[in-house]
């Protein structure tokens, strides 16, 4: 089946600074990549998804880019607010019901 | 519209004893999922239903039974509930089948003594 991983576990970084959180899957049949944010004792929400026929995908402050042939894929955060504070997950679909998820980073955006 | 709607919110089970996570959506999706979460290891798939009628297994179903009741719902049954169940328990739906985004319910806190 397929494996992702996720890097790094935590990361903390000033308001306004960049973050970006790295994830590697296994399966090269992957082909649906979501990333979801799950703040404290709340339900994980997707942010941004990207197919694997687009190279980078964005939604204001979020990006997505995919890279295909090294089977990595990252999230990026540009100009962190402290309500960027959370958990993220990292997801890979084969194109079946196999949703894998990263371990999850937990981001924390000092103000 | 409540999306994914889960109940209980909370559960404290004695081991061996039995317990249905109920799970239902609005959203008209076809395909719904049962994951749980553990601290560091991020969300495995437990049970999946494709579509009305189906079901299939996923990472880690045993000691775990489900059954789609309708197109709105989705249950989980544990039968005898071991301590190693204890977890926090999503629910999900989407749309279709395959590449398409979950949409997650509020979680079920379950811990078993």
């Amino acid at each position: 089946g397929e494996n992702v991983e996720q890097h790094p576990s935590t990361l903390s970084v000033q308001e306004g600074d960049s973050a970006v959180i790295k994830c590697t899957y296994s399966d090269s049949a992957s082909n649906y990549f979501p990333w979801y944010k799950q703040e404290l004792g709340k339900r994980p929400q997707l942010i941004i998804d990207i197919r694997s026929n687009v190279g980078e995908k964005k939604d204001q402050r979020i990006a997505v880019t995919l890279n295909k042939t090294a089977k990595h894929f990252s999230l990026h955060i540009t100009e962190t607010q402290p309500e960027d504070s959370a958990v993220y997950f990292c997801a890979a679909n084969r194109g079946n019901n196999d949703m894998r998820f990263g371990a999850g980073t937990r981001l924390t955006v000092k103000p | 519209n409540a999306g994914v709607t889960q109940t209980p919110k909370f559960q404290v089970l004695k081991t061996g004893q039995s317990m249905t996570l109920q799970c239902a959506q609005d959203m008209n999706h076809n395909s719904m999922y049962w994951y749980r979460q553990d601290p560091g290891m991020g969300l495995r798939l437990i049970y999946y239903s494709a579509s009305e009628g189906t079901t299939d297994k996923g990472e880690v179903p045993n000691g775990y039974n489900v059954s789609r009741l309708n197109k709105r719902e989705f249950s989980l049954r544990l039968e005898s509930a071991a301590p190693s169940q204890t977890s926090v328990y999503f629910c999900a739906s989407s749309l279709a089948s395959y590449n398409q985004p979950q949409h997650f319910g509020d979680g079920t806190r379950l811990s078993i003594l």
